[in-house]
């Protein structure tokens, strides 16, 4: 099963304004990464957010991990068209188990102009 | 160019045919991953591969074999294709704990 679930499914927001999605797992990690993916397109490294930290900020994007409750959050502020995309959150080991990375079934992100 | 590139990028194919997955990378990284993707949900390992030495199976590689060639080079094979391997495919290779990820194949099963 999988390791990440996301919430929402699918969310469609007017450009400007600010997209969150959830993510919540199951086991303990090592870290947490966001990743993006254009319609049939490989994925694109967002963000990585390491089981110690509780935040952080790359420009219009922030991530919190709140590893009590097991999820994380991305947020997506001032949102524009080109945003629209499917969002995935993966779960990380550590280097030494393989990077093996376990993803959730992502956010459908649609921004309208 | 592409750091990582994948061949074909669309097949269609019948049902008991031998089908293989090309993978390159320029990227110099020793871990590479093939991943399946279906419709509407995340990504699914299939094996990964430390280095030219070491593979390991994922959570569903039955069905699937691969080869590392080189560095650069890891394949997936479909043995004998059935269609619910119908999906899309993803090679990646890792740096650290961030995954780069190629284009993806679009694979179709008869």
């Amino acid at each position: 099963s999988q390791q990440g679930e996301e919430d929402p499914q699918a969310l469609s927001i007017q450009e400007g304004e600010n997209a969150t999605m959830n993510c919540s797992y199951k086991t303990s990690i090592n870290n947490l990464q966001w990743y993006r993916q254009n319609s049939g397109r490989g994925l694109v490294h967002l963000i990585l957010i390491r089981s110690n930290e509780r935040e952080k900020h790359s420009g219009r994007l922030r991530v919190t991990l709140d590893t009590s409750k097991k999820s994380s959050s991305l947020l997506i502020t001032a949102s524009r068209a080109a945003d629209t995309a499917s969002y995935f959150c993966a779960t990380g080991g550590a280097v030494v188990s393989g990077s093996r990375l376990t993803f959730g079934e992502g956010t459908q992100l649609t921004v309208n102009p | 160019d592409a750091d990582v590139t994948q061949t074909p990028r669309n097949r269609i194919t019948k049902t008991g045919k031998r089908i293989m997955l090309e993978c390159s990378q320029t990227k110099g990284h020793d871990r590479m991953y093939w991943y399946r993707q279906d419709p509407g949900l995340g990504l699914r390992l299939i094996y990964y591969s430390f280095d030219v030495k070491d593979i390991n199976k994922g959570e569903i590689s039955d069905g699937y074999s691969v080869s590392r060639q080189a560095q650069a080079k890891f394949s997936l094979s479909l043995e004998s294709a059935i269609p619910n391997q119908t999906a899309l495919y993803f090679c990646a290779t890792a740096w650290g704990n961030e995954q780069f990820f190629g284009p993806g194949t679009r694979l179709t099963v008869l």
